[in-house]
């Protein structure tokens, strides 16, 4: 099987940089997608093919990847930015899709 | 505006069988394959099904594959998800999903979801 892990939670201060990591089991890998869900509503994505930005999401979120390793951080946290973060990917031939357990970034 | 409206959720017995729908508005419906993730109470994502834009390639998770069934209408712009065999384990809210592109199904728009639970 495959398998993505991320840090089940994350805090920083306002203003400060949030970073959160998605690490997989096994290489290569497909693009890394991430997703922001606040409390009671549907995920949103906000960065595709590990470093690009949707229209309409902060240019304080940016994404990048180290081998196996694809990094969410976010510079400049806001109160606003809390709320659960996962990450999603697929092995090599897209047998296996998954997402990361998710990463709950409070901010203090 | 992109719209996914999803229904059919509710409470059904163990062994039990519901079909959750999507209705899709504001966007060309047969360009894009579309998709479910479900999340159960309390838990994180999880990807269950995705069909392609005619619908002739169709993948699953091992988790329900050979219990549901992903289907979709492009004439009602809607998606469907056939789930039979229902399980406890398969409670959870159900999102309907537009693929942006890409081997790993990331998903540009979702629903608010419709939630399927299974309990006696």
């Amino acid at each position: 099987s495959y398998e993505v892990t991320q840090p089940p939670s994350v805090s920083v201060s306002p203003g400060q940089t949030a970073t959160i990591t998605c690490s997989a089991s096994a290489s290569p890998q497909q693009y890394s997608y991430w997703y922001q869900q606040k409390a009671g509503q549907a995920p949103v994505l906000v960065i595709y093919k590990d470093t690009e930005r949707p229209a309409g999401i902060p240019d304080r979120f940016s994404g990048s990847t180290s081998g196996t390793t694809a990094t969410l951080t976010i510079k400049g946290v806001q109160a606003e930015d809390e709320a659960d973060y996962y990450c999603q990917s697929a092995d090599n031939d897209g047998t296996y899709v998954v997402f990361g357990g998710g990463t709950k970034l409070t901010v203090l | 505006e992109v719209q996914l409206v999803e229904s059919g959720g509710g409470l059904v017995k163990p062994g039990g069988s519901l079909r959750l729908s999507c209705a899709a508005s504001g966007f060309t419906f047969t360009s894009y394959s579309m998709g479910w993730v479900r999340q159960a109470p309390g838990k994180g994502l999880e990807w269950v099904a995705y069909i392609s834009t005619r619908g002739s390639y169709i993948h699953y998770a091992d988790s329900v594959k050979g219990r549901f069934t992903i289907s979709r209408d492009n004439a009602k712009n809607s998606v469907y998800l056939q789930m039979d065999s229902l399980r406890g384990e398969d409670t959870a809210v159900y999102y309907c999903a537009r693929d942006r592109g890409g081997v790993a199904f990331p998903c540009d728009f979702w629903g608010q979801g419709t939630l399927a639970t299974v309990s006696s």
